[in-house]
């Protein structure tokens, strides 16, 4: 499967946008990047997905460069509700499907 | 409205005595799985189930069963629960595909003592 990284911590002013990024340098042709979030201890809400383009929904958009070996979540206009741990995920191109999660980034969001 | 629900949302339980957490979704998701939260390990799936009667382990599937008997159910079976089953567990949802996103419950919180 391929590996992200991403940083541990990040920190955001409400109401300005907050910049998360993931590198996954060994991605495969066909797998997808996913990102979630997991507010506290709730279960994981999934933010948005793509392949290849820039792609826009209205929790956030998603930059994946053109190599697909790294990609940023955009979240505009951040809110303290916005607080939680955000995890970039590759997509394995198997049956179990599973997603694995890493360490995330816990971003925070500043009043 | 799209959920997936489970129960109980906490459990207290003492070593050895067998117990059931129910997972349903209101989505006709053919795809289910089993994940556990523990601290500084991330979510780890236990089970997965393709379709009806189709189950397969995950990455940490000992000391658990699943059933699948029905579309809509996925429960995870804990025979003799053991002191380092104690977790946070996710039940989780999809349609066919990898360009499909997962519906997540809302977690249980089981101890084992």
């Amino acid at each position: 499967d391929a590996k992200t990284t991403q940083p541990p911590s990040m920190d955001c002013a409400e109401g300005r946008a907050a910049n998360l990024p993931c590198n996954h340098s060994t991605i495969s042709g066909n797998e997808y990047v996913y990102w979630y979030r997991q507010i506290h201890s709730q279960g994981p809400q999934y933010i948005i997905h793509g392949l290849k383009n820039n792609e826009t929904n209205e929790m956030a958009s998603l930059i994946i460069t053109e190599d697909r070996k790294s990609s940023t979540l955009i979240l505009p206009h951040a809110t303290l509700r916005d607080t939680a741990v955000y995890y970039c995920i590759v997509r394995p191109n198997t049956g179990r499907r599973a997603l694995t999660f890493g360490s995330g980034t816990r971003l925070q969001v500043q009043p | 409205e799209a959920q997936v629900t489970q129960n109980p949302r906490y459990l207290i339980t003492v070593t050895g005595k067998k117990l059931t957490v129910t997972c349903s979704q209101n989505m006709n998701h053919e795809y289910m799985s089993w994940y556990r939260q523990d601290p500084g390990l991330g979510l780890r799936q236990i089970y997965y189930s393709m379709n009806v009667e189709v189950t397969d382990k995950g990455d940490v599937p000992e000391g658990y069963k699943v059933s699948r008997k029905e579309k809509r159910n996925f429960p995870l079976i804990l025979e003799s629960p053991s002191p380092n089953q104690t977790s946070l567990y996710f039940c989780a949802s999809s349609s066919p595909g990898l360009n499909t996103e997962a519906f997540f419950g809302q977690g249980t919180r089981l101890t084992v003592v």
